[in-house]
């Protein structure tokens, strides 16, 4: 089974300048999230989609940052203008439905991101 | 703060040990944990998990223990070996809310 998949792998771009990351989640997995990782850090929240809908997104500092999920499968998510410390790994992860009270959920290689 | 904690930034042991890597959450209302593996350069891999209705869990090498008196989670790893080395997340959630990690401890594999 394929897992998660992202690009690019590798960013490097300077601040107030714009980055999209892509996301494909593993096939039949309903719910898509976008982490944060900061260097040194456990990974942060910054949305969720139940198929294309979004369930969650009170960590998404949304003057800069946008995701959408369109078609339930594939997903984008936008910086527009970074700042230096947008600098991290944005991770795409995805669960399986139906898991309810415990929900394990597979994560991608990551897009790393340096702003400078 | 975050609900989720790690005793231990940094962990070192011998080849062929065990190791015990520590978790402290502070949401008596968690009832599901996961322990993930991250190496260098990669994404957070899925190790064991284990939902409050237990006290232990065993996979291949690995057992979690979960202490729902003093809010502790521990994740053994039996015969550690060289492809152990890694930075080790805790992670918690309580129904549908989505993961909340921890800091996260290194575990360095010294042969």
């Amino acid at each position: 089974e394929a897992g998660v998949a992202q690009s690019p792998r590798y960013k490097i771009i300077e601040k107030r300048q714009s980055v999209a990351f892509w996301c494909n989640p593993i096939s039949g997995h309903a719910t898509l999230y976008w982490y944060q990782q900061i260097l040194g850090q456990g990974p942060k929240l910054l949305i969720q989609f139940q198929n294309n809908g979004v369930v969650d997104d009170s960590q998404l500092p949304k003057d800069r940052f946008s995701a959408e999920r369109l078609k339930g499968v594939d997903s984008t998510l936008k910086i527009q203008p970074a700042k230096l410390e947008d600098s991290a790994v944005y991770l795409c992860a995805s669960s399986p439905p139906g898991q309810g009270a415990g929900n394990t959920i597979y994560f991608g290689e990551g897009s790393w991101l340096t702003v400078v | 703060g975050e609900s989720v904690g790690l005793h231990l930034p940094t962990l070192s042991v011998q080849e062929g040990d065990n190791s015990i890597i520590n978790c402290a959450y502070s949401n008596s209302a968690s009832d599901y944990f996961i322990w993930y593996k991250q190496e260098s350069g990669k994404g957070p891999q899925f190790i064991i998990d284990i939902r409050s209705n237990m006290d232990k869990r065993q996979g291949q090498r690995v057992t979690v223990l979960l202490n729902k008196t003093v809010k502790h989670l521990s994740l053994q790893i039996a015969a550690t070996q060289p492809g152990d080395s890694a930075v080790y997340f805790c992670a918690e959630n309580w129904g549908n809310t989505p993961l909340v990690f921890g800091k996260g401890t290194r575990l360095s594999v010294i042969a």
